[in-house]
């Protein structure tokens, strides 16, 4: 979608263990973003960075880390204090200052636990 | 603290029927208003958008939203609706900042077209 790769699409979890979420984009964006959706609720911002070497927190972070190494990528890491990790987990990135801001999706991982 | 309610759950309707999704908000000044949709199992597209101006907003596919300030509502709409625009309808408002990063959604609509 638009130049944004999540892998893998499917992702299981063992208890105790902490997994990885790749994103990757080509879209030559400053910002990227990270989602979580479960079903029946809308979106909920779990990171975002808004440069490379940067990231903030967003309404749902705990549990979550992120890294922006490279402008291309945003990875997320589903760790063991997250408790309730099964989810759709959506990544975006975007263009444009503030008042003309567009998000674009990635097609997402589905995480499941064991 | 800002939101977004979408009152129904599910939506159906017949092909070539108009359609309506509704959405109401409510957020601190004048609001960024979003219409996103998602294909099973995809990411979200960007529909339409609102920020200031004519109240009537014109998106892709067809899609149209009514901004009503009195009634704080940004329902989504389309004259004729077709069996691919079923899919799920998140709506999104955003402060006057603008910003992605103040953006809330709601809990998605979705919306089934029978042939």
């Amino acid at each position: 979608d638009g130049g944004i790769t999540q892998s893998p699409k499917y992702l299981f979890r063992k208890e105790g263990q902490n997994v990885t979420l790749s994103c990757e984009q080509n879209l030559n964006h400053d910002a990227m973003y990270w989602y979580r959706q479960d079903p029946g609720q809308g979106l909920r911002l779990i990171y975002y960075s808004q440069i490379v070497n940067d990231f903030q927190k967003g309404d749902i972070a705990e549990g979550y880390s992120v890294s922006r190494e490279k402008k291309e990528s945003f990875p997320l890491t589903v760790t063991s204090a997250q408790k309730n990790p099964t989810a759709f987990y959506l990544c975006a990135s975007s263009i444009g200052d503030r008042k003309n801001e567009k998000l674009f999706f990635g097609s997402g991982t589905q995480l499941s636990v064991l | 603290a800002q939101s977004v309610a979408q009152p129904e759950d599910q939506v159906n309707v017949a092909e070539g029927n108009p359609l309506t999704v509704k959405c109401t908000y409510s957020v601190s000044g004048n609001p960024y208003l979003f219409w996103y949709v998602q294909y099973p199992n995809r990411g979200l597209q960007f529909l339409l958008k609102y920020i200031t101006g004519d109240n009537l907003v014109k998106g892709s596919y067809g899609f149209e939203a009514e901004f009503n300030k009195s009634q704080t509502s940004f329902h989504l709409k389309k004259p004729s609706a077709l069996v691919s625009d079923s899919a799920l309808y998140f709506c999104a408002v955003s402060d006057s900042s603008g910003s992605a990063r103040q953006l809330t959604f709601g809990s998605g609509t979705q919306l089934t077209v029978l042939p």
